[in-house]
């Protein structure tokens, strides 16, 4: 089974502060991508990858960057958290050549406050 | 801009009844139309219909793609409390890396 794995379920940061989001799968996927998901917005895209070292931005990126120094790897930055970044963050993966199933992690709940 | 649209964006119903979900997207080269369900976690895969693929089923849930209409439906019969979730609908277009674009989902709470 893809297992794709975020390392904080559970995040409360201060304004400010800056937070690391940590994304690692196991299947050997090219592609990566970062969502936030808000009640009433559905979900979008923050940023994705498609190669190590590589990175495109998404819908929303303003606030946000993002790390993939291994293929395994997909880390996503707030250089300094805000109260309006408060938002549950789903990291999901994906074969280049599928036609676009993405596998989701667990999610991470960030609380700015 | 691509767009997907879910309707209704909730929905009550009772135990037993079924339900039809419906999803239709504005897209440049379609690649292929998703559904999951989401609980209080991850959201887990349901269907993937494609050009070659316009029907799908599995147990009580059924998909159906209209490519004409640029619309799908998901349908849940015999519906259990344990369906209740939000129903999120993704459309893939362009290159595998893109990603998806997600609508704002259904979010479906059946009553026992």
């Amino acid at each position: 089974d893809v297992k794709v794995t975020q390392s904080s379920r559970y995040l409360v940061k201060r304004t400010g502060e800056k937070v690391f989001l940590e994304c690692v799968q196991d299947m050997d996927h090219e592609n990566m991508f970062w969502y936030r998901q808000d009640p009433g917005l559905g979900l979008r895209l923050i940023y994705f990858s498609y190669d190590v070292k590589m990175k495109e931005k998404g819908d929303i990126p303003e606030g946000y960057s993002v790390s993939r120094e291994k293929k395994e790897r997909f880390s996503l930055i707030l250089e300094s958290a805000s109260t309006n970044q408060t938002s549950m963050y789903l990291c999901a993966s994906s074969f280049s050549h599928d036609t676009g199933e993405l596998f989701f992690g667990e999610g991470s709940r960030l609380t700015v406050l | 801009e691509d767009k997907v649209v879910q309707s209704p964006l909730s929905l009550v119903v009772h135990e037993g009844d079924t339900v039809t979900l419906n999803c239709s997207y504005e897209v440049t080269n379609f690649r292929s139309l998703l559904w999951y369900k989401q609980e209080k976690k991850a959201p887990t895969f349901l269907f993937m219909l494609t050009s070659s693929g316009i029907e799908k089923k599995s147990g009580r849930l059924s998909s159906i793609l209209d490519k004409k209409e640029l619309s799908s439906i998901l349908n849940i019969t015999a519906t259990q409390t344990g369906d209740s979730a939000i129903y999120l609908c993704a459309v893939g277009s362009g290159g595998g890396a893109d990603g998806l674009t997600f609508g704002k989902g259904t979010h479906l709470i059946i009553q026992p």
